[in-house]
């Protein structure tokens, strides 16, 4: 596709359910970033990728938490145990190479009730 | 730990008007800094990269600047248009995660 994807567009899940979260990135994209935007704060950095190299995790807030990335492309990010906490809109990025421009996709807003 | 400040946290300004939003950081050891636009609802859109040996990078109305050592950077919107309301965010990056600023929320109002 011509941009990065990001499936569903929307989610909501009961308190203590298992979710999944998708992001296609571009095409030949090595770098893949996961963000999440709580309502009315900021961008929060969750976990990047970048080629063969060990992600770097840092930014995961809890071990609930957790995403791979399969055969350097599709990423999907997982919450185990969900938490009203979680409700946010999770944002996917992707760049060429380490350090070059990022595009965003449209995101998957989450809400646990 | 990079921090990230945005001035000013909104702006209203009439149709026609050159604008001038400020992004400031805390280390400066960065290797690149990326503008972004995000309209309500919607993911974020790209509009300028800068590399950490640039100074300036220009697309359309739209020029930005970087003053690494200062760790500021400046976003103009020459000749404001009502399709440039948005929140504009500022992201320096250290190669590997870009640090969000809290944004500007603009109006332009025709």
């Amino acid at each position: 596709g011509a941009g990065v994807s990001q499936s569903p567009s929307n989610k909501v899940t009961e308190k203590g359910k298992d979710v999944e979260l998708r992001c296609d990135p571009i095409s030949g994209h090595t770098a893949l970033y996961w963000y999440r935007q709580s309502l009315g704060q900021g961008l929060e950095f969750l976990i990047y990728f970048q080629g063969n190299s060990a992600p770097d995790k840092s930014g995961l807030p809890s071990d609930r938490f957790s995403a791979e990335r399969t055969g350097g492309s599709v990423s999907t990010l997982t919450i185990q145990r969900t938490q009203q906490e979680d409700s946010a809109v999770y944002l996917c990025a992707s760049s060429s190479d380490r350090g070059l421009e990022a595009f965003f996709g449209q995101g998957t807003r989450l809400t646990v009730v | 730990k990079q921090e990230v400040t945005q001035i000013p946290a909104a702006l209203s300004v009439p149709e026609g008007e050159n604008l001038v939003l400020n992004c400031s950081f805390t280390d400066s050891a960065i290797y690149n800094l990326q503008w972004f636009r995000q309209d309500p609802g919607k993911g974020l859109t790209s509009l300028l990269l800068i590399q950490s040996s640039q100074r300036e990078q220009t697309s359309g109305r739209l020029n930005a600047s970087l003053d690494k050592s200062s760790g500021r950077s400046t976003l103009y919107i020459a000749a404001s248009q009502p399709g440039d309301s948005a929140t504009y965010l500022c992201a320096p990056g250290d190669g590997q995660n870009f640090v969000f600023g809290p944004g500007t929320r603009l109006s332009v109002l025709p």
